[in-house]
């Protein structure tokens, strides 16, 4: 199976910071990658798919890029709101695969 | 505006077979990727498996040997049992929607999980 692999596991920036999480396939997987972004304690919400195509209703400072093996996830500028953990999934071929999770806090 | 319901019992003895009903209302169960999810206490997210039309399902294969998703389409309903439990099955449980219809794009729609406790 492939396994999907998030760098950092957290990280700590200021608000209005560029934030930047990897998310590594252990295989290519074109495309087919989703960001999900999950509050302490809340159901997860889809960010982002397609690798970068952003999901309505989310704000712009999120962005997504990457194929094949290497994707990224960024936000240009931090805000108190996006204190989350955010873990990635592939979806290629089953299974599924979600990264373990890199979380967000405000420094 | 489609809504995910989850139910079932919160507590479940060791080696008994969990099982949870997620009710979709304000949609119809048709055309879509509906999968279940789950995350332990403190942990990750684990995706578990997924049916589509009522009649395609795939699992994850560290759980296949004891998932089965099943769907009602009279009810709106698609279901997960988990056979042999123990107490690694302890986690809060979501079913989710895809995006689109007749396509895996990423999960859009979340039920509000449900919390399965394993224990006797």
């Amino acid at each position: 199976d492939i396994q999907m692999t998030q760098s950092p596991s957290s990280l700590s920036a200021s608000v209005g910071d560029r934030v930047t999480i990897t998310c590594r396939a252990s295989q290519g997987i074109r495309n087919y990658l989703v960001w999900y972004q999950q509050k302490p304690g809340k159901v997860p919400k889809l960010l982002i798919y397609e690798a970068s195509t952003l999901h309505s209703g989310v704000p712009s400072r999120f962005s997504g890029s990457g194929s094949g093996t290497d994707f990224t996830l960024t936000i240009s500028s931090l805000q108190p709101e996006d204190v989350a953990t955010y873990y990635c999934q592939k979806y290629n071929s089953a299974p599924w695969t979600f990264g373990q999770g890199t979380k967000v806090e405000i420094k | 505006q489609v809504q995910l319901q989850e139910s079932g019992p919160g507590l479940v003895k060791p080696s008994a077979t969990l099982s949870l009903t997620c009710t979709v209302s304000g949609g119809s169960i048709s055309n879509y990727y509906w999968s279940w999810i789950r995350q332990p206490p403190g942990k990750g997210l684990e995706w578990i498996g997924y049916i589509y039309n009522s009649g395609t399902t795939i699992y994850n294969p560290s759980l296949k040997s004891r998932v089965t998703i099943s769907a009602d389409t009279s009810k709106n309903q698609f279901s997960l049992e988990l056979t042999s439990v123990t107490a690694t099955d302890t986690a809060v449980y979501y079913c989710a929607r895809d995006l689109r219809q007749h396509v895996q794009v990423g999960l859009d729609v979340w039920g509000q999980g449900t919390t399965v406790t394993v224990s006797s």
